[in-house]
Parts: structure tokens; sequence; C-alpha cells
């Protein structure tokens, strides 16, 4: 009964280098929903995607950051040219139907240093 | 727009003692709340949601959090606490999006640090 699986686990960079992050929602979830925990803050909405959609993305940078759920295989958050400022945690969650009143399903994150 | 406040950035409590922690929201509509926890290097784990009905809402691992509209507040609460709930707490209430779906706004979070 896997959860929702995110990998790498760490990740390091060095600055200018494109850094992809995967996301493999729970067992018949389609809704995807990533955030970012930088140092000694709470989570922050990036980006809401279900299968093959972008359907709100009003929390990621405008420049560098794109996000994907393709019809199969994981959802990917890419990150090109890092800078330092990009070092955090990026959490991603799943949900069955992307209802208001569902729960999120977090997975375990992955850890990005940049250099 | 929603928001979260979690004044309490770190609680030290002894083990086998009561905790409260706060959180107050502040929002123009009807909101769903909600409290994760999270250990070290691990994701979000859902504790417990307040969706509509009874403000008083039971969790797990003991945890209950009483909602309460006119003061905008949400706090957790357990009566007695061990080791194994050092960790962090975060409050997040859920922000209606353009479209409806659950647009998480979280707190920054309160350290729960738990002493023999």
């Amino acid at each position: 009964n896997a959860g929702v699986m995110q990998n790498p686990r760490h990740l390091v960079r060095r600055r200018g280098q494109e850094a992809r992050l995967r996301c493999s929602p729970m067992k018949g979830h389609s809704h995807v929903y990533w955030y970012r925990q930088l140092p000694e803050e709470g989570l922050k909405f990036m980006v809401y995607l279900q299968k093959e959609n972008i359907i709100d993305e009003s929390g990621m940078p405008k420049e560098r950051f794109s996000a994907e759920f393709p019809k199969e295989g994981p959802s990917i958050l890419r990150i090109q040219q890092v800078v330092r400022g990009d070092s955090a945690a990026y959490f991603c969650a799943s949900s069955r139907q992307g209802q208001l009143q569902e729960t999120q399903y977090f997975g375990p994150g992955t850890r990005l240093l940049v250099l | 727009a929603q928001s979260v406040t979690q004044l309490d950035s770190q609680v030290p409590v002894f083990e086998e003692a009561p905790v409260e922690l706060r959180c107050n929201y502040s929002s123009s509509v009807s909101v769903y709340l909600f409290w994760y926890v999270q250990y070290p290097n691990q994701g979000l784990q859902l504790l417990l949601k307040y969706l509509s009905g009874s403000t008083l809402v039971k969790g797990i691992n003991g945890f209950e959090a009483e909602f309460n509209k006119s003061q905008t507040s949400f706090h957790l609460r357990k009566p007695s606490v061990h080791i194994s709930d050092t960790a962090e707490y975060f409050c997040a209430v859920s922000d209606l999006g353009n479209i409806g779906f659950q647009k998480l706004v979280f707190g920054t979070g309160t350290r729960l640090l738990v002493s023999p």
C-alpha cells in the first residue's frame, strides 16, 4: 500500500544546473499538488495539476520553474538554472478527486540544496 | 485570501503534561481547517480536520482541536504528551481558489519539544 512517492529524497545541485523532482501519487489519485518549504517557514502552494493539465500555477515563480503530470508516469517539477534561493524542501501531495473537503496525502519531500 | 497565524514558534513541555498549540486564521468566507504533523525528515501527516458539524474534532494520537468561529481560532490540544509527540505541527486552511479546489494555506509551524 504505497503512499505518495517522491524521488530523489535529497538532491544537490550547483548554481546554474537543472533540478528534476519526481512525484508518484497514491494509487487511484489523479490530482497532484506541489508545495515548497523554505527554511524555518511553512509550506507554500506552488501548482496544482491533473493528468495532462495544469489547473492552477499561481504559486509558481514565473521564470525557471515548470511542472507537468503526463498521462503516464510521475509528475515532474523542473527547476532550470538553479540559484541558492531555490534551496528548500519540495513536497508533493495527491488526492483522489481534487474536491474541497478531501484530504491531501503528502510525500516525504525532496530536499534540494544548491551550492 | 486566507492566512494562518501560529504565534508560538516553539513550545517546550514535559512528558505527560497537557499542551495547547495555537492557531488563528483570517478569512471572509467559510473555511476548512487542518492540523498536520511533520516528524524530522518526513512528510506531513494529517492529524485532524474540521469541515463542518461539531466544533470539537478528534484526531489521531490523542489530539483534538476546537473550531471557534467567533475568535477565528482552531487550537490543537492533547491532555498528556509523549516524547514521541516531538515534531513540527502545522495549521492550515483551505483556500477556495478560483475553481473550488483545495489550495492549502499553511502557518509557519510550531515546534513541540517534549522532554522527560
